[in-house]
């Protein structure tokens, strides 16, 4: 199992460009969610999906929008990038919640927006 | 908000036991409590789950009171390399949906 990936590792973006970060599992989860951490802070939780068609707003969540169309891939786009949303951007997969489900984690998408 | 509190930062020297300690007061009947580790630029690694009493792994023990209210994670023998950020977490289930939301988590800094 390659466990959950995350691409790209690094991206630099202007001020107003949109990108997609993308995140793919191959453990069969359900769920899946993506995180942002600004240095030195903890982990906001962006959006979250607990199955394919599935997708919620997590605590920040302006900004992105998220798709889940599959069981494997759960993309977040940002829609036009602005200078706040410098951050590294973290995916997890857990195969339900709840439980003694555990989330593991992706290497992260290091962003920074000019 | 099933949030999660703990104590912002600890230190500790080489070979001594740290015990971290987390309050959950809403955390849900059918809930684990789970805590991660996390080493600068690296996603969080798990360590240890529990749901009750008590658990142990080969890196660390989870203490868990009866009413469930809080966690203590504890680390035996700590070195330089436990140098790192701690989270505890539970679910949360305050707008309908469950998902998991970080509190601030612990940074420990274990000194020579």
């Amino acid at each position: 199992n390659a466990g959950v990936t995350q691409t790209p590792k690094f991206q630099v973006l202007k001020t107003g460009q949109s990108m997609t970060l993308q995140c793919a599992q191959d453990m069969n989860h359900e769920y899946m969610s993506w995180y942002r951490q600004d240095p030195g802070m903890g982990l906001r939780l962006i959006h979250y999906s607990v199955g394919a068609g599935i997708t919620d707003q997590g605590e920040v969540p302006n900004g992105y929008n998220v798709s889940r169309s599959t069981t494997e891939d759960f993309p977040l786009r940002l829609l036009s990038a602005a200078p706040s949303q410098t951050s590294v951007y973290f995916c997890a997969s857990s195969y339900r919640t709840g439980g003694g489900n555990t989330q593991y984690f992706g290497p992260g998408t290091r962003l920074t927006v000019l | 908000l099933a949030k999660t509190t703990q104590p912002i930062s600890m230190d500790s020297y080489e070979g001594q036991e740290v015990n971290i300690t987390c309050s959950h007061n809403n955390i849900a009947t059918n809930d684990y409590i789970t805590w991660y580790q996390q080493f600068p630029s690296q996603g969080p690694r798990f360590i240890i789950q529990g749901y009750k009493t008590k658990v142990t792994n080969e890196v660390a023990s989870l203490f868990i009171p009866a009413d469930r209210k809080s966690s203590t994670l504890s680390l035996p023998r700590v070195s330089l390399s436990d140098t790192a950020v701690y989270y505890c977490l539970v679910g949360d289930m305050a707008s309908g949906t469950y998902k998991y939301i970080f509190g601030t988590g612990t940074r420990l800094k274990v000194l020579a």
